[in-house]
């Protein structure tokens, strides 16, 4: 299957500073590239939307100037946490849909760990 | 609001016999259904999909089942080995509209040896 990477696996940052997570698909080209959020014990929640080129779309109630979304090419896109705050300690994933999966397959990566202390 | 829900947050089963796995959805949008598995600290891997049109599809030990008037589907098992064990997520899509998938909060399959 196709593969999709993120790094980093784990951070912890100090509350007030700015993470960065990239994902990447390795071996497709990645049109729409999709940014989730796991609470322990809760399913994924999608928080934005990106295609290559284009601003990203955010789902309701997801801060744009929090999570700051670039897909700058058709296998790299990055979600920066801005301003880190205990709350948004999670798991992030990322998923990626382009040419090499079917239309409605998304191909996720392995999640990112943020604990913001 | 939680649209796509698995009501069972954990199965157990014995090696080689079936593992059944529920979903239900309230949106009478969706027309399209996948299952993910998910190892812990890992993202979820494509498992199987079924669309509207189909009430079955099977592949290899998985086979999914639809019923659109319960609005439930199904992921089935068999026979359930001890690397099946992990967290099943359902999700649910609209094929002519949104990219979103919309996730299930999982089932924890523990297949015992």
């Amino acid at each position: 299957g196709a593969v999709v990477s993120q790094h980093p696996s784990r951070v912890i940052c100090k509350s007030g500073t700015s993470v960065k997570i990239e994902c990447r698909s390795l071996d497709f080209q990645a049109t729409t590239m999709f940014w989730y959020r796991q609470f322990p014990k809760q399913s994924l929640m999608l928080m934005a939307t990106s295609n290559e080129g284009s601003k990203a779309t955010y789902e309701q109630g997801v801060e744009k100037d929090k999570f700051l979304i670039n897909h700058a090419s058709l296998t790299l896109s990055t979600l920066t946490v801005t301003s880190a705050h205990p709350e948004d300690s999670s798991f992030y994933i990322c998923s990626a849909r382009g040419v090499r999966g079917s239309s409605y397959e998304q191909y996720f990566g392995p999640g990112t760990r943020l604990t913001v202390t | 609001d939680q649209q796509v829900k698995q009501n069972s947050p954990s199965l157990s089963v014995q090696e080689g016999r079936i593992s059944i796995l529920n979903c239900d959805y309230t949106n009478s949008m969706f027309d399209y259904f996948l299952w993910y598995k998910k190892y812990p600290a890992e993202g979820p891997t494509f498992l199987i999909s079924i669309s509207s049109i189909k009430d079955k599809n099977e592949d290899g030990r998985f086979t999914v089942f639809l019923n659109k008037s319960a609005k439930h589907l199904s992921l089935h098992i068999v026979p359930s080995q001890p690397g099946d064990s992990a967290v099943y997520f359902c999700a649910a899509s609209r094929q002519t509209g949104a990219n979103n998938l919309f996730f299930g909060t999982g089932t924890r399959l523990t297949v015992i040896p």
